[in-house]
């Protein structure tokens, strides 16, 4: 099975702040990568798919690069309600999830 | 409005069956994939399996394969996912999403979610 790896797994930062998350797979899945935001109580929201395609009513400061096997996630001016859990996923071969990624007001 | 609608919170006891649904409208149910998604209390997101109901086609995470059953009925463009005896560590919030169809046999990312369903196991 292919294994996703997030990093970091939590951090804080401010309102503003461009943040970065990478995304790991353990084998090339080309550009078969999703991102996704989960909010306490609430179900994940799509974000990005196919690595760097935004999907719609998805604010243009979220940015997704990388294929292969190294992917990031891109934030660049967080706001409040950015504050969330982030996760990717590989689906090359059936679907896997990262561990996720909290973004914690500083 | 496309949309997913999940069944209502379980409680059951150890060695219950049960079976919790997701029901899809607004869309052609038989022409998208369904996926479930497992979330235990405070931890991370677990990619269960995933069901084409236009066929039947199923496929389990490895993980999963063996301890939970997916099925659907396009009739009522309704998706399940059920247990035959529930365990103290089957107490999570489960999803379901939607998944299009690429290709023949492959999926893309899940692009709708339902609300989710929280089944707790306890005796």
């Amino acid at each position: 099975a292919i294994r996703m790896t997030q990093s970091p797994s939590s951090f804080s930062a401010s309102t503003g702040d461009r943040v970065t998350i990478t995304c790991r797979a353990s084998q090339g899945i080309s550009s078969y990568l999703a991102w996704y935001q989960q909010k306490p109580g609430k179900a994940p929201k799509l974000l990005i798919y196919a690595a760097s395609t935004l999907q719609s009513g998805v604010p243009s400061r979220f940015s997704g690069s990388g294929s292969g096997t190294d992917f990031t996630l891109t934030i660049s001016c967080l706001q409040s309600e950015d504050f969330a859990t982030y996760y990717c996923q590989q689906y090359y071969s059936y679907q896997t999830f990262g561990q996720g990624t909290k973004v914690e007001i500083k | 409005e496309v949309q997913l609608v999940q069944s209502g919170a379980e409680v059951k006891k150890p060695g219950e069956s049960l079976k919790i649904s997701c029901k899809g409208s607004g869309y052609s149910f038989t022409s998208y994939w369904i996926g479930w998604v497992r979330q235990m209390p405070g931890k991370g997101l677990e990619w269960m399996g995933i069901i084409y109901p236009g066929d039947s086609d199923t496929r389990y995470s490895p993980s999963f394969q063996g301890q939970v059953t997916i099925s659907a009925d396009k009739s009522i463009s309704t998706a399940y996912l059920q247990w035959s005896s529930l365990k103290a560590s089957d107490t999570a919030m489960y999803y379901c999403a939607r998944a299009e169809a690429v290709g023949a046999t492959r999926f893309g990312a899940f692009d709708i979610w339902g609300q989710g369903t929280m089944v707790t196991v306890s005796s």
